[in-house]
């Protein structure tokens, strides 16, 4: 099984500063099958990001992700009051398992 | 609209069963591959079991192997979650969500809101 650990587990940022979490993986992720969901308390995950790099429909350009191999990188240039929430990762390319989150909370 | 809807949730004795439900509409369901996925209380998601779009191709966590049946019914446009001998680990908001694609290799593009389980004695 591929273990995703993300980093930090809390990020403390003021709105208009720049966010960068970090996911790593314990084996390469095949075909950069990695995506990114954020979650806001009381509401399901919404899909930002799929196949390491490709917004989802709907998702600003604010959001980006980059990475391949074991290392990814989900980035929001500049934090916007709505964007205060908990960030997963998930790999599909070998069976499926999510990260443990990264909360971003305001400083 | 797309919408999927969860129901089924609530409170179970250790050892029992229980049956989800997903009900799917605003897209063509038997186009996509379909997961359970549960989120404890207060803890991180976690992978639950996926299925095909025509049923072809199953997948479950380790955790509910053996225990958990997944199946469909794409002329009910509905997503099912058999549980049996049901544990305390097993509390959890239970959701449902769309595949991208066909089948078990994509992202989650559609979440319905959750039903909760509650196993408790």
């Amino acid at each position: 099984e591929i273990v995703l650990t993300q980093s930090p587990g809390t990020l403390s940022l003021s709105p208009g500063e720049r966010a960068t979490l970090s996911c790593r993986a314990s084996q390469s992720v095949s075909s950069s099958y990695l995506a990114w969901y954020q979650q806001k308390p009381g509401q399901a995950p919404r899909l930002l990001i799929y196949g390491a790099s490709s917004r989802a429909t709907g998702i600003p350009d604010r959001f980006s992700g980059s990475g391949s191999g074991t290392d990814f990188t989900l980035t929001i240039s500049r934090l916007e009051p709505e964007d205060f929430a908990v960030y997963y990762c998930q790999q599909y390319g070998s069976s499926l398992t999510f990260g443990q989150g990264t909360k971003v909370e305001i400083k | 609209e797309v919408q999927l809807v969860e129901s089924g949730g609530g409170l179970v004795q250790p050892g029992r069963s229980l049956r989800l439900s997903c009900a799917a509409s605003g897209f063509t369901f038997d186009d996509y591959a379909m997961h359970w996925v549960r989120q404890a209380p207060g803890k991180g998601l976690e992978w639950v079991s996926g299925i095909s779009w025509n049923s072809g191709s199953i997948g479950y966590a380790d955790s509910v192997k053996g225990r958990f049946t997944i199946s469909r019914d794409n002329a009910k446009n509905s997503l099912y979650l058999q549980m049996n001998s049901l544990r305390a680990e097993d509390t959890a908001l239970y959701y449902c969500a769309k595949d991208m694609t066909q089948w078990l290799v994509d992202a989650f593009d559609i979440w319905g809101q959750g039903t909760m389980v509650t196993v408790s004695s």
